[in-house]
């Protein structure tokens, strides 16, 4: 099983740029995340999807979209980005009634 | 809402050395917590977790408690590898859909 993929590992836009963070994960999860990791923040929730045409904000969620159409898939979209969207990404998954959320490797963005 | 503090890093140690990393967390209820590891350049994966007041995780020779009277769930290990240098992330459950809520993370340096 290849868990939980991202794409790309890096990227750079200027800023009000869009571009779409891809996200998959082939363990049938119902539950999908994404996080922002900020240095020496931790990490922030932005959306999440607890199944198939269901998502809702997190902590974070001004300047991103998201839609999940498939169990395996749940993109983020940034519209307009900006300066203070460079982070580190972070899709998560886990199944229904489980409590340990299974990470892909992350994307770095900068926006200049 | 809900939040969990960790001691700042980077906790630097040698070869052998006992490590003590602290966290704290402020709740209501009975959440749950996990101690995640991020190793250089990867996504975060679970290193151990508890669920209920008392009970202890453990794993690769860490350990952490979940002490209710004191909020808290330090993590430990008797004697650290070099191998164990990452950023060690503190985190809780305590609504639906298994919202994970992130400390800032603590960077461990482990030298020979």
């Amino acid at each position: 099983n290849a868990g939980v993929t991202q794409t790309p590992k890096f990227r750079i836009l200027k800023i009000g740029q869009s571009m779409t963070l891809q996200c998959a994960q082939d363990m049938n999860h119902n539950y999908m995340y994404w996080y922002r990791q900020d240095p020496g923040m931790g990490l922030k929730l932005i959306y999440y999807s607890v199944g198939a045409g269901i998502t809702d904000k997190g902590e974070v969620p001004n300047g991103y979209n998201v839609s999940r159409s498939t169990t395996e898939d749940f993109p983020l979209r940034l519209e307009l980005a900006a300066p203070s969207q460079t982070s580190v990404y972070f899709c998560a998954s886990t199944p229904q009634g489980a409590d340990t959320q299974y990470f892909g490797p992350g994307t770095r963005l900068t926006v200049l | 809402g809900d939040s969990v503090t960790q001691m700042e890093g980077p906790v630097t140690l040698s070869e052998e050395a006992f490590l003590t990393i602290n966290c704290t967390y402020t709740a209501t209820g009975y959440p749950s917590l996990f101690w995640y590891v991020q190793y250089p350049g990867e996504g975060l994966q679970l290193l151990l977790k508890a669920t209920k007041a008392d009970d202890k995780g453990s794993n690769k020779g860490f350990e952490a408690t979940y002490r209710k009277e004191t909020t808290s769930f330090h993590l430990e290990k008797g004697s650290v590898q070099v191998s164990d240098s990452a950023v060690y992330f503190c985190a809780l459950v305590n609504t639906g859909f298994q919202k994970l809520v992130f400390g800032t993370g603590t960077r461990l340096l482990v030298s020979p």
